[in-house]
């Protein structure tokens, strides 16, 4: 067990949806990281937070968007789904992430997102 | 801008065998280099890194890595595998004061009895 949550583990919906992803770090750590895995694409990095502060962006959509709240938990929002947004949606979670990319990035379980 | 190639998308291997998953990587500067282990149905989880220092790397579960620069490699291997082994394998490489991890495509290692 990392101490990475995610909810849910599984999301089913339609296209055209919005969904929201929910992610809980560590405790202690102050980065977020979110990633997408899929068959045809490997593993994405998508945008990491610091903080409440957005540090780096991949190769994030702009149907997508994040935030981390003061609590530090992350909400990964996804909008106008299409069938090729399913995939398994990570998140990650490190101590630092303003100069310190020796961290080690501890990740959780996943959500599986099918889009019908 | 990086990359990381894993050679090998499937590598096959009877119990207690030796094993080498490769890795190369290219990048314009210094960088990290990692192995993350995905077992079925679960996240990812560190195996090892490559900071600095000894290019030799141990990590967890019996695996090492090496790194090597001139060839821009960092292959993993583990001398006796056991079954419990099998799982999917990425190598991933990481600037040195970047933030964005690139992961290569992953190597399924299956363990046979």
């Amino acid at each position: 067990d990392s101490g990475v949550t995610q909810t849910p583990k599984h999301l089913i919906t339609a296209t055209g949806q919005r969904v929201t992803l929910r992610c809980s770090p560590r405790s202690g750590d102050l980065s977020v990281y979110w990633y997408q895995q899929s068959l045809d694409q490997g593993l994405q990095f998508l945008i990491q937070y610091y903080n409440g502060e957005e540090r780096a962006k991949g190769n994030i959509l702009e149907r997508f968007s994040a935030q981390q709240f003061p609590d530090l938990h992350s909400e990964l929002n996804l909008s106008s789904l299409e069938l090729g947004d399913s995939a398994l949606y990570f998140c990650a979670s490190s101590v630092g992430g303003w100069g310190e990319s020796t961290d080690t990035q501890y990740f959780g379980p996943g959500t599986r997102l099918t889009v019908l | 801008a990086q990359s990381v190639t894993q050679l090998d998308s499937q590598v096959p291997v009877f119990e207690e065998a030796p094993v080498e998953l490769r890795c190369n990587y290219s990048s314009s500067v210094s960088v990290y280099l990692f192995w993350y282990v995905q077992y079925p149905n679960q996240g990812l989880q560190l195996l090892l890194k490559y900071l600095s220092g000894s290019t030799l790397v141990k990590g967890i579960n019996g695996f090492e890595a090496e790194f090597n620069k001139s060839q821009t490699s960092f292959h993993l291997r583990k001398p006796s595998v056991h079954i419990s082994d099998t799982a999917e394998y990425f190598c991933a490489v990481r600037n040195t004061g970047g933030f964005k991890t690139i992961f290569g495509a992953g190597t399924r290692l299956f363990v046979k009895a």
